[in-house]
């Protein structure tokens, strides 16, 4: 069974700081890990996902991840807070059974500071 | 359609009635997802489609929801007799397939449901 951890339900950055939010994995097998991101009253979009291809994976809006398999880790970063990346974020972690269903963690929820 | 649809994207009822929420997925999807979301939470499987068929409904909390998929593109959550705990945002979301472990799901703007 795969799992996802997810430290700090709550994280505030000032603007132009470092952004890093903290995902780490549980999983028999070897992971698809994804990260989405939530705005009001939206859906949640992907940001980025790791399918094996490249430990450090680059996404939508200057936001990427490096999977880690010793340390079981998948954190997000973005060297540059803005305003409009206030929002949830999600980790999660694709199932090994048919379905594929995707396993997330409780969430972060990024304030940016002016 | 363009993307994923939910409807409403609203819905209070009272303890016992029971609520039927909608998804419209993305047209050329095969497989659809329902996911409950509590308050604080991330979403959690209830369960998924293959076109009409229906191959795991282990996510389900109990024998009151069901879901269907008569002709394989919308499908509809049904809660029979709801219950204060079924209070939550629920999610639909689409991909192309379930065969691939990394594909991308494509989520709905989610139902927010409130038992009173």
């Amino acid at each position: 069974a795969q799992s996802v951890t997810q430290l700090g339900s709550h994280v505030s950055v000032s603007e132009g700081a470092l952004v890093l939010l903290r995902c780490n994995y549980s999983s028999s097998v070897p992971p698809y890990l994804f990260w989405y991101v939530q705005y009001p009253n939206q859906g949640l979009q992907l940001l980025l996902k790791y399918t094996s291809a490249a430990t450090l994976v680059k996404g939508i809006n200057g936001f990427e991840a490096e999977f880690k398999k010793s340390e079981t880790s998948f954190h997000l970063t973005k060297p540059s807070a803005h305003m409009s990346d206030a929002a949830e974020y999600f980790c999660a972690v694709s199932g090994s059974g048919s379905a594929r269903q995707l396993t997330f963690g409780s969430g972060t929820q990024l304030t940016v500071l002016p | 359609g363009a993307g994923v649809s939910q409807s409403p994207r609203y819905k209070v009822t009272k303890r016992g009635q029971d609520v039927t929420l909608r998804c419209d997925p993305i047209s050329s999807h095969a497989t659809l997802y329902w996911y409950q979301q509590a308050l604080g939470q991330g979403p959690e499987f209830l369960t998924y489609f293959n076109y009409e068929a229906q191959p795991d409904k282990s996510g389900l909390p109990s024998d009151r929801f069901s879901a269907e998929r008569p002709e394989g593109s919308i499908s509809t959550l049904t809660i029979q007799r709801t219950e204060q705990r079924d209070s939550a945002m629920y999610r639909c979301a689409s991909s192309l397939t379930s065969g691939t472990p990394a594909g991308e799901q494509f989520f709905g703007p989610g139902t927010r449901l409130t038992v009173l």
